[in-house]
């Protein structure tokens, strides 16, 4: 089955720094690659995602780029905010199969 | 997005009892999954209910242990049964955006505490 490693499981930067969160996976039928921000005591959710078809995608200081052949997908968040702090999981999907990533514990600094 | 009613919230359970979570979703969905968040790690999936089908359990999940309905195409229940402290964690349900299950939407979760 799939299985999906992400690192750093902490990241702490500073306000206005970019934040980069890496995964890789092992299953090459995977086609579909979210990612979810989790805060403290509240549900995942989903904030941005991509298919296997794409490369890169962003919205807003969000964006999430995507390497097929050497199987890892990242992360990117710029111009980072206090609110950006949470907890971020990735995840890769093949056939409604959704295997999720350790988590990163990203802290911005005011 | 799908909206999911997850009920109860929490709950303090006495060893050896039983506890059914519910999940109510406001459109109809063809797959539901079921998860387990323990405290500070990741979400492990226990089992995917279909509606009309048995449950598909994940390798380390028993259907005794975790008895699943899938009435109708919004609604599925998951029971922990002759809970252990172990068994304490938050438990999620959660569907995909559409029939392909694509963009995942998560219930708010019911923190379970096993005393």
């Amino acid at each position: 089955g799939e299985n999906v490693e992400q690192h750093p499981s902490t990241l702490s930067v500073q306000e206005g720094d970019s934040a980069v969160i890496k995964c890789t996976y092992s299953d090459s039928a995977s086609n579909y690659f979210p990612w979810y921000k989790q805060e403290l005591g509240k549900r995942p959710q989903l904030i941005i995602d991509i298919r296997s078809n794409v490369g890169e995608k962003k919205d807003q200081r969000i964006a999430v780029t995507l390497n097929k052949t050497a199987k890892h997908f990242s992360l990117h968040i710029t111009e980072t905010q206090p609110e950006d702090s949470a907890v971020y999981f990735c995840a890769a999907m093949d056939n409604n199969d959704m295997r999720f990533g350790a988590g990163t514990r990203l802290t911005v600094k005011p | 997005s799908a909206v999911i009613s997850q009920k109860p919230s929490r709950d303090i359970c006495q060893r050896g009892t039983s506890l059914t979570i519910q999940c109510q979703v406001d459109s109809q969905v063809t797959m539901m999954f079921w998860y387990r968040q323990q405290p500070g790690q990741s979400l492990t999936l226990i089992a995917t209910a279909n509606q009309g089908s048995e449950a598909t359990y994940e390798s380390g999940f028993v259907i005794d242990k975790f008895p699943i309905s899938r009435p109708n195409l919004t609604f599925s229940t998951l029971t922990v049964s002759n809970m252990s402290p172990e068994d304490s964690s938050i438990y999620l349900c959660s569907v995909g955006k559409s029939e392909t299950g694509y963009g995942y939407t998560f219930g708010s979760g019911t923190r379970l505490t096993v005393v």
